[in-house]
């Protein structure tokens, strides 16, 4: 079984463009979560689903993010526009919700905003 | 508001020791704590814990939860050059009828040769 698949891996874009990061996540899973990973913060929850439904985006940072899940097997965080402080890892992480299962993450994108 | 906190920040030792990293929570309707290590990629899953003093175990690696004083600790044994990451601490609580991972800023782990 495919993990969960997130592109690009990598991501450079000049401040004040639109940035997309996509996610698969794993087959059967019904809870998503995008993650946001800095030295200085850690690891910070941005937002997540169950069942395809916005739970929780308190975490989303500004209104310049947002976040979408359209099916269960596709979810996009964008960021419009992106700003350098906006540089991290993001990563994508999904689980069976009520089943006692651990999280599983996606290798993440980079993005670094010039 | 929901918090897990990691100690120490950051653990220089030589290989051949033994090491003791530390998480404690403060969250509404915990349901599970678990343990992450990560290199350079994605945090990979170490251990999951529901009930308190039952020492999971797995080669060098050893945890255990305490749901009263609402702590866990990670230990390794006989530590490697290949154990240096940085090991995650997580907790699973119910919120808005569904569960969410909270996560600590995490142990930096260097094991020198």
């Amino acid at each position: 079984d495919a993990g969960v698949i997130q592109s690009p891996r990598h991501e450079v874009t000049e401040m004040g463009q639109e940035v997309t990061l996509r996610c698969k996540p794993i087959s059967g899973h019904n809870s998503l979560f995008w993650y946001r990973q800095t030295m200085m913060r850690g690891l910070e929850l941005l937002i997540y689903f169950n069942n395809n439904v916005p739970i929780d985006d308190s975490g989303m940072p500004e209104d310049r993010f947002s976040a979408k899940m359209p099916n269960a097997s596709f979810s996009t965080l964008k960021i419009q526009p992106s700003e350098p402080r906006d540089s991290a890892v993001y990563f994508c992480a999904s689980s069976f919700a009520f089943n006692r299962s651990p999280l599983h993450f996606g290798n993440g994108t980079r993005l670094t905003v010039t | 508001e929901d918090k897990v906190v990691q100690s120490p920040l950051s653990l220089v030792v030589h290989e051949g020791d033994t090491v003791t990293l530390n998480c404690s929570y403060e969250v509404t309707n915990f349901r599970s704590l678990l343990w992450y290590k990560q290199e350079k990629k994605a945090p990979t899953f170490l251990f999951m814990l529901t009930s308190s003093g039952i020492e999971k175990k797995s080669g060098r690696l050893s945890s255990i939860l305490d749901k009263k004083e609402l702590f866990s600790i990670l230990n390794i044994t006989a530590t490697q050059t290949g154990d240096s990451a940085i090991y995650l601490c997580a907790v699973e609580a119910l919120s808005s009828g569904t569960y969410k991972y909270i996560f600590g800023t995490g142990t930096r782990l260097k094991v020198l040769a």
